[in-house]
């Protein structure tokens, strides 16, 4: 099953507000990777971790990878209609090579 | 610059019937997934291939089969499709085993199995 626990599942929003999610396991990751995807498309990578305690930005949104290895984060500022879209974590295990994924966290925006 | 390509991009299916799901990559990608895609349930690795001429298992190998054909192509193989396998299939490719890991996906097939 999951090794991911994301949350929240979904989001209701007004723009122009900030976005908070987080990815937590009882495993230890060596990489946390955070996708979006859009309606009808594959997901895009948005931001790439590699240690613990690594905070990095890629325009409006930051993300971090927690310091105990098994948690990461990601944070969008002033939210704007084209944040829409379906956000997942990803990670890769300790010693292992293929990522696992996080269920998702679906953001809706009101305008 | 393709990326990731998928092939078909929509397919309809019988129950009983077969279909191989294409992919191939031009980034020198050592690793290939195939992943479904099933609303609330997230993306679930199905197989995966660590390099040319190996595959492993995933989280939900059951009623699938799969060929790393050669470095740039990995396909999926439904033998006998099965309502229950009606989804979103994406296939991705990573960077290099011991470097750093970033998936991309391709634009994904809808599968509907009647």
């Amino acid at each position: 099953g999951q090794q991911l626990n994301q949350s929240p599942q979904s989001m209701f929003i007004q723009e122009g507000e900030d976005v908070s999610m987080n990815c937590t396991s009882s495993s230890i990751f060596n990489t946390w990777l955070w996708y979006k995807q859009d309606p009808g498309e594959g997901p895009v990578l948005l931001i790439a971790l590699y240690k613990a305690g690594e905070l990095t930005s890629n325009g409006r949104l930051t993300a971090q990878f927690g310091i105990t290895r098994k948690d990461s984060f990601l944070n969008i500022s002033a939210s704007i209609p084209s944040d829409v879209g379906i956000y997942f974590c990803a990670g890769q295990l300790q010693g292992a090579q293929k990522l696992v994924f996080g269920q998702g966290t679906r953001l809706t925006i009101n305008p | 610059n393709a990326g990731v390509t998928q092939t078909p991009k929509f397919q309809v299916l019988k129950t009983g019937q077969s279909m191989t799901l294409q992919c191939a990559q031009d980034m020198n990608h050592n690793s290939m997934y195939w992943y479904r895609q099933d609303p609330g349930m997230g993306l679930r690795l199905i197989y995966y291939s660590a390099s040319e001429g190996t595959t492993d298992k995933g989280e939900v190998p059951n009623g699938y089969n799969v060929s790393r054909l050669n470095k740039r192509e990995f396909s999926l193989r439904l033998e006998s499709a099965a309502p229950s396998q009606t989804s979103v299939y994406f296939c991705a490719s990573s960077t290099p085993t011991g470097r750093r890991t970033e998936a991309f996906f391709g634009q994904g097939t809808r599968l509907t199995v009647v």
